[in-house]
C-alpha cells in the first residue's frame, strides 16, 4: 500500500494562534488528497481537498497546501480555537484512498 | 436525520464468536465503504461495495465478509473473532464523481 505520514503525531497550539500540521505521502501518481478531522468518539469529518493540479486551496479558515516536489501536504489553521482540538488525517488517492496516522491537535486556551 | 449510521455502537464479545456491524446510509450514495481504525487510530480500508459490487478487498481475512442486501446498507460480518479484531470500525460513503467520502460514528469492538 501506498505510505502517508505524519510529521508530529501530537501538536499543541495557544488559542488564537495558526496551526500547521504537516503530512508527506509517497505515491507521486496520487491527484487527490484529503484533509479530515476526527472528534472524539465520533468519525472522520471532511475538512478540505485538493487535486494535484494546485498548490493551495482555502477554505474558511483552513488553507491546504500541496507541494508534489516534495510530496508533502500540509494543513494550516488560522485562529485556532478549543473545537479545532481533534485528530487531523491525511488521504491521498490515485485509484483508492490511504489514510495518515494522524496528528492529534490540542488546543490550549 | 443521520447520514451514516451504524449499529451497534459498542460491541463486546469473546474470542470465536461470530458478530455482525450494521451500517446504513440515507444520502443516496453508490459506493460504501468499511474501515479499521486501531488503537493508534490509524485508518485502514476494508472493504469497499459500489452497485452491489466488490471493488476493494484489501488484504482483510476471509473471516471478514461485507454484504450489501441494497444500495444503503453495507452489513460487516466477523466470524470466529480474534484479540487482534478490536478496532474501531468504521462505515462511508461516496457518490458516483465525487471523492469525499461520509463517514458513521464508528462501532467499537472489543475480543475478550
Amino acid at each position: 500500500g501506498e505510505s502517508v505520514g505524519l510529521h508530529l503525531p501530537t501538536l499543541s497550539v495557544q488559542e488564537g494562534d495558526n496551526s500547521i500540521i504537516n503530512c508527506a505521502y509517497s505515491n507521486s501518481a496520487s491527484d487527490y488528497f484529503i484533509w479530515y478531522k476526527q472528534e472524539s468518539g465520533k468519525g472522520p469529518q471532511f475538512i478540505i481537498d485538493i487535486r494535484s493540479n494546485m498548490d493551495k486551496r482555502q477554505g474558511q479558515r483552513v488553507t491546504v497546501l500541496l507541494n508534489k516536489t516534495v510530496k508533502h501536504l500540509s494543513l494550516q489553521i488560522a485562529a485556532t480555537q478549543p473545537g479545532d482540538s481533534a485528530v487531523y488525517f491525511c488521504a491521498e488517492s490515485k485509484f483508492q484512498f490511504y489514510f495518515g496516522t494522524g496528528t492529534s491537535l490540542t488546543v490550549i486556551p | 436525520d443521520t447520514a451514516v449510521s451504524q449499529t451497534p455502537k459498542y460491541l463486546v464479545t469473546q474470542m470465536g464468536n461470530d458478530k455482525s456491524i450494521k451500517c446504513e446510509q440515507n444520502l443516496g450514495h453508490d459506493t460504501m465503504y468499511w474501515y479499521k481504525q486501531d488503537s493508534k487510530k490509524f485508518l485502514k480500508i476494508m472493504f469497499s461495495y459500489n452497485n452491489k459490487e466488490l471493488i476493494i478487498n484489501e488484504t482483510v481475512p476471509n473471516r471478514f465478509s461485507p454484504k450489501s442486501p441494497d444500495k444503503a446498507h453495507l452489513n460487516l460480518h466477523i466470524n470466529s473473532l480474534e484479540l487482534g479484531d478490536s478496532a474501531v470500525y468504521f462505515c462511508a460513503s461516496s457518490t458516483q464523481g465525487s471523492d469525499t467520502q461520509y463517514f458513521g460514528p464508528g462501532t467499537r469492538l472489543t475480543v475478550l
